[in-house]
């Protein structure tokens, strides 16, 4: 069971908003900061947001982050097919002096 | 454009050393990053596994502490992941990366007989 916790699925319609949680504790997104990552089937995991809320270049700004205490939220809005993958937050671990990754989250694109 | 590619055996007998090498390209392993060892078993979450920085310091996920080693080849831009007393467990796809946000492809790591 992983200490980062999201929900394991998923849903929206095209053109929606999803909004995927990751609820750590204080030795990790309470005083770290919380990572997203996007992987599609067959392929490895592509960073989506870093630093919280921060952008790589390229990512489109439909996918959004936040983090509030111990918890980080990856919004996403004007869902596409395209969006239909798996999702996992990260985050180091001050405690544990580890990387954790939540147990993902697999969204579908009804 | 930073390139990471692993390398190594793609079966593995049960009771032996899983030996992986990722390879660097693009940037020098020996920049302010740490390197990682993430893997994904078939159908499965992430799970991480270790990391390494250029100085050789290493941080290692506590549940494979035990039977981790990554080291750093600073001559060959690489870094590598042994893992020993494999199972069928250990059975994953296994990638390198960049903490955080670079990753190589993975390559399927099978643990059998």
């Amino acid at each position: 069971q992983s200490v980062l916790t999201q929900p394991p699925s998923a849903s929206g319609t095209p053109g929606q908003g999803v909004t995927i949680s990751c609820t750590g504790s204080s030795s990790n997104i309470g005083s770290n900061t919380a990572n997203w990552y996007q992987q599609l089937p067959g392929t490895a995991p592509k960073l989506l947001i870093y630093s919280n809320n921060q952008r790589p270049s390229g990512v489109p700004d439909r996918f959004s982050g936040s983090k509030s205490g111990t918890s980080a939220s990856l919004a996403i809005s004007g869902l596409q097919s395209d969006d239909e993958a798996d999702y996992y937050c990260a985050a180091w671990d001050a405690r544990l002096n580890a990387v954790l990754f939540g147990g993902g989250t697999k969204l579908t694109v009804l | 454009q930073v390139q990471l590619q692993e390398s190594g055996p793609g079966l593995v007998k049960p009771s032996g050393t899983l030996s992986l090498t990722c390879a660097v390209s693009g940037a020098s392993i020996s920049s302010s990053n740490w390197w990682n060892w993430v893997r994904q078993p078939p159908g499965k979450g992430l799970e991480w596994i270790g990391e390494i920085f250029h100085t050789g310091s290493t941080n290692y996920n506590p549940s494979l502490k035990s039977r981790v080693t990554i080291s750093v080849d600073k001559s060959k831009n690489q870094f590598s992941l042994n893992l020993s007393s494999v199972t069928a467990a250990d059975t994953a796809v296994y990638f390198c990366a960049r903490r955080w946000d670079t990753w190589g492809q993975g390559t399927l790591v099978t643990v059998s007989s």
